[in-house]
């Protein structure tokens, strides 16, 4: 069973549209949890961590529920470079564990 | 903004020869990574390094990989011996204590021909 699974997309959405990744995870003593936001051959970058209480940074949102293993990312007012992979990751040890990412292309 | 350096970004290496791959985590950091990434794939563990040993590895990291952090500032990457399967981005990694992300180097694009 993978330790992270996420719906690979693609998700092709409008300029201003708000769209929604899920990911879910198989350990429930994972400790903390994150999304990272990775540009084509680049470096996967740190976006946001993710609070059973919900948080929230400008046009993101992001949402943790322990008791279902699932992890939430909402992008409000969805901007061209937006377009990138959304990779929810989990820290469970010594190790953080990716999920294969979702990919977002926003249209002009 | 403080971040994590790696080079070479680009190695290109006959299979069977030693490389090794560099990087200076972020200064403060205690918590050291090392993962890769083949074309295409997702992100995959290679091995964790903390108080100056390895806390954990995957199966990936065989007896062929080896880490080092031989001064306090750069954290090293070892592979003895390439196979072409070993072609691949690889990315380090540092945090700070706490259950805090980690930040990612831009990455060495290893090539074995």
């Amino acid at each position: 069973r993978k330790e992270v699974e996420q719906d690979p997309g693609p998700f092709n959405v409008p300029e201003g549209a708000t769209v929604a990744f899920n990911c879910t995870y198989s350990n429930s003593a994972s400790q903390s949890f994150f999304w990272y936001r990775q540009d084509c051959r680049k470096e996967p970058k740190l976006l946001m961590s993710v609070y059973s209480s919900g948080n929230e940074d400008g046009r993101f949102t992001a949402q943790l529920n322990r008791a279902s293993q699932y992890i939430s990312l909402l992008i409000r007012d969805s901007k061209l470079s937006d377009s990138a992979t959304y990779l929810c990751v989990v820290n469970t040890g010594n190790q953080f564990y990716f999920g294969t990412g979702t990919s977002l292309t926003v249209i002009p | 903004e403080p971040e994590v350096t790696q080079t070479p970004s680009h190695q290109v290496t006959q299979m069977g020869q030693e490389v090794i791959l560099r990087c200076v985590p972020i200064s403060n950091h205690l918590y050291f990574y090392w993962y890769r990434q083949i074309l295409g794939q997702k992100v995959e563990f290679l091995v964790s390094f903390y108080n100056n040993e390895i806390s954990e590895k995957s199966e990936i990291f065989d007896d062929q990989f080896s880490v080092e952090r031989p001064d306090g500032s750069n954290f090293t990457l070892k592979i003895r011996s390439t196979k072409l399967e070993d072609s691949a981005m690889y990315f380090c990694a540092s945090r700070m204590a706490g259950g805090v992300g980690a930040f990612f180097g831009q990455g060495t694009r290893l090539t074995v021909v």
